[in-house]
């Protein structure tokens, strides 16, 4: 089992829509936990950190269920330039390496 | 305060010479992350270095492929004799301590000739 896993998509979605990603992840001990954002043949860039009780930014809200081993990414009205690729990242105590799923992407189209 | 530098952006090399790929970390880190992306694949970890050390290198190939973080100056990642499989995307990152956001470089995109 991957340690890290993610949905690839693509999420294909109309500017507007409410969209929705999850991530899973192995190991138990895991302690932090991120979203970034990777545009085509670019860096990934920070978009936010997950808490335990839950965390907003505009129209992004990421969730951390400690229990069932997921965090989600939901993203409201979505905008054309909210096309990406959506990063999910673990950081496990003990080793302390940021671990990236596959990611998965999205498309807002017209 | 100047992000994650690295350079160059884009390196050629023939099959069989050296490429050295540099990282400055953002000011005040001191922990920094090598990854290697091929193209629609996931970023894979290679190798965790702070200053002078070397914490943790399971993501790195025991062959050929080296990395150091001195004392003054950036980190540099090391690939003798490279082979056309060494075509990839190398991303840095950078963290102030652990369980931390990390913060990345733009990469360096070295092509394998």
């Amino acid at each position: 089992r991957k340690e890290v896993e993610q949905d690839p998509g693509p999420f294909n979605v109309p500017e507007g829509a409410t969209v929705a990603f999850n991530c899973t992840y192995s190991n138990s001990a895991s302690q932090s936990f991120f979203w970034y954002r990777q545009d085509c043949r670019k860096e990934p860039k920070l978009l936010m950190s997950v808490y335990s009780s839950g965390n907003e930014d505009g129209r992004f809200t990421a969730q951390l269920n400690r229990a069932s081993q997921y965090i989600s990414l939901l993203i409201r009205d979505s905008k054309l330039s909210d096309s990406a690729t959506y990063l999910c990242v673990v950081i496990s105590g003990g080793s302390y390496i940021p671990t990236f799923g596959r990611g998965t992407s999205l498309i807002v189209h017209p | 305060n100047a992000g994650v530098m690295q350079n160059p952006r884009h390196l050629v090399r023939r099959r069989g010479q050296e490429a050295r790929l540099r990282c400055s970390p953002m000011k005040g880190h001191s922990h920094v992350y090598w990854y290697r992306q091929l193209p629609e694949e996931g970023l894979k970890f290679m190798v965790y270095l702070q200053k002078e050390n070397i914490i943790d290198e399971s993501g790195m190939p025991k062959e050929r492929f080296s990395a150091e973080f001195p004392k003054e100056g950036p980190s540099i990642l090391r690939i003798q004799q490279v082979v056309r499989g060494d075509s990839a995307a190398y991303f840095c990152a950078s963290s102030p301590g652990t369980n931390t956001e990390a913060f990345f470089g733009q990469g360096t995109r070295l092509t394998v000739v």
